[in-house]
């Protein structure tokens, strides 16, 4: 089975600073891995996703993330933050193969202060 | 708008009842799968269908059910309603990606 620690639940940062936040995953097999952004009442918006080549991927708004196979890591980064980043993050996995079902970690919690 | 449709968007009902919440894949996409997002489990997986079939179960309760129709529309049927069912049920597509729908807010009184 697959399973995803975020490492922080919250983070505050203020405005223009960078941020990182961490995600770890466990799995014996190969896996995809995505980081979604929650805002307030709304869905899940997919950032940015690794499935395979380059292990630094960029995604929309700014962020991007490096894989590290070694670390089984997956830490989103942004090196300069708005106030609209304040949102809910969520980093995840799928298997390569079979049902391929999301697996996401506990979520945290991006405060951007001006 | 992110393609996939879930109605209701809101959901008010007493314990005991029964709610069914709908959903409708991107165009093209063949497969659904049900999240249920609550402050104290987090995002959970509840099941995933493939064009009208099970392909896998999660931490889905026994009062749950879901079906996938010929259309590829699909539908998450909650009974015996308890107050800790309150939560968000999120469904998503797939195709190369996960799409997900806005969501159903279903709060049990």
């Amino acid at each position: 089975a697959q399973s995803v620690t975020q490492l922080d639940s919250q983070v505050p940062v203020f405005e223009e600073a960078p941020v990182e936040l961490r995600c770890n995953y466990s799995s014996s097999v190969s896996v995809y891995l995505f980081w979604y952004v929650q805002y307030p009442n709304q869905g899940l918006q997919l950032l940015l996703k690794y499935l395979s080549g380059s292990t630094l991927v960029k995604g929309i708004n700014g962020f991007e993330a490096e894989f590290n196979k070694s670390q089984t890591s997956f830490h989103l980064r942004k090196p300069s933050v708005h106030i609209s980043d304040t949102a809910e993050y969520f980093c995840a996995v799928s298997v390569i193969q079979g049902a391929q079902k999301l697996v996401f970690g506990q979520g945290t919690r991006l405060t951007i202060n001006p | 708008d992110s393609g996939v449709t879930q109605t209701p968007k809101h959901l008010i009902t007493a314990t005991g009842q029964r709610v069914t919440l709908r959903c409708s894949p991107r165009s093209g996409d063949l497969s659904v799968y049900w999240y249920q997002q609550s402050l104290d489990q987090g995002l959970q997986f509840l099941i995933h269908y493939y064009n009208g079939e099970e392909r896998a179960k999660g931490n889905i309760l026994e009062r749950f059910s879901a079906q996938q129709f010929p259309d590829l529309h699909s539908e998450l049927n909650l009974s015996s309603l308890e107050l800790g069912d309150s939560a968000l049920y999120f469904c998503a597509s797939r195709n190369y990606g996960y799409t997900f729908g806005s969501g159903t807010r279903l709060t049990v009184v």
